[in-house]
């Protein structure tokens, strides 16, 4: 069974960091790419940031270019978010998924996600 | 950037209706859209992909349509389990991947 736990979230001050995590397990972690997409409370669903098999090609939303990096460790099974620069408006749940085909860019499954408060 | 825009943004309906979501694209996306069901407090949930092909285990009263840049989300015969907002995703240009806003199927 594919599982993605994500952790690492938590109350933090505006201008500070966070670095999120995501562990998978159940399959092959370096086939396929992966992504980071939040949910302000309330509000839908927007993407922030995603990175091929191989960290080859990665890009980012613009609400958080420059200010947030995504990286993974094949090794580890591990994918990663760290979030610099911390703002109210990045007060999210924030979801960790793997896409559903190695061709292409839906999302499945997702993780349960873990909650990023910026407030001061 | 591929603007998505979903409606309606919510409805009401009842048991056994036929319900209909629709998602039109700003361009082209070329059958690259994915639909995903969220019950509250839950992970969103893949239901289809490539705009009408179901994922393994999704009912077959779930089914969706459409080309060029307007696409459909049909579910058949509401169950009470389908209660649950709706999210639309295109995947044929990124950055940025993007979702519709969302349609809020509530119990009438």
């Amino acid at each position: 069974e594919v599982q993605l736990v994500e952790s690492g979230g938590g109350l933090v001050q505006p201008g500070r960091s966070l670095r999120l995590s995501c562990a998978a397990s159940g399959f092959t972690f370096d086939d396929y790419a992966m992504h980071w997409v939040r949910q302000a409370p309330g509000k839908g669903l927007e993407w922030v940031s995603g990175i091929s098999w191989n960290s080859g090609s990665i890009g980012y939303a613009d609400s958080v270019k420059g200010r947030f990096t995504i990286s993974r460790d094949n090794a580890k099974n591990s994918l990663y978010l760290q979030m610099n620069s911390l703002r109210a408006e990045d007060t999210a749940l924030y979801y960790c998924a793997k896409v559903g085909s190695s061709w292409s860019n839906w999302f499945d499954p997702w993780g349960q996600g873990t909650l990023v408060t910026v407030s001061s | 950037d591929i603007q998505m825009t979903q409606s309606p943004s919510s409805l009401s309906a009842s048991v056994g209706d036929r319900v209909t979501i629709t998602c039109r694209a700003s361009q082209g996306i070329s059958n690259s859209l994915a639909w995903y069901q969220q019950k509250p407090g839950k992970a969103p949930k893949l239901l289809l992909y490539a705009a009408s092909r179901l994922e393994s285990g999704v009912p077959s009263r779930f089914s969706g349509s459409g080309s060029g840049t307007d696409y459909t989300l049909t579910i058949s015969s509401l169950q009470p389990e389908d209660f649950a907002t709706y999210y639309c995703q295109q995947y044929y240009s990124t950055p940025p991947l993007t979702f519709g806003g969302g349609t809020k199927v509530e119990i009438k």
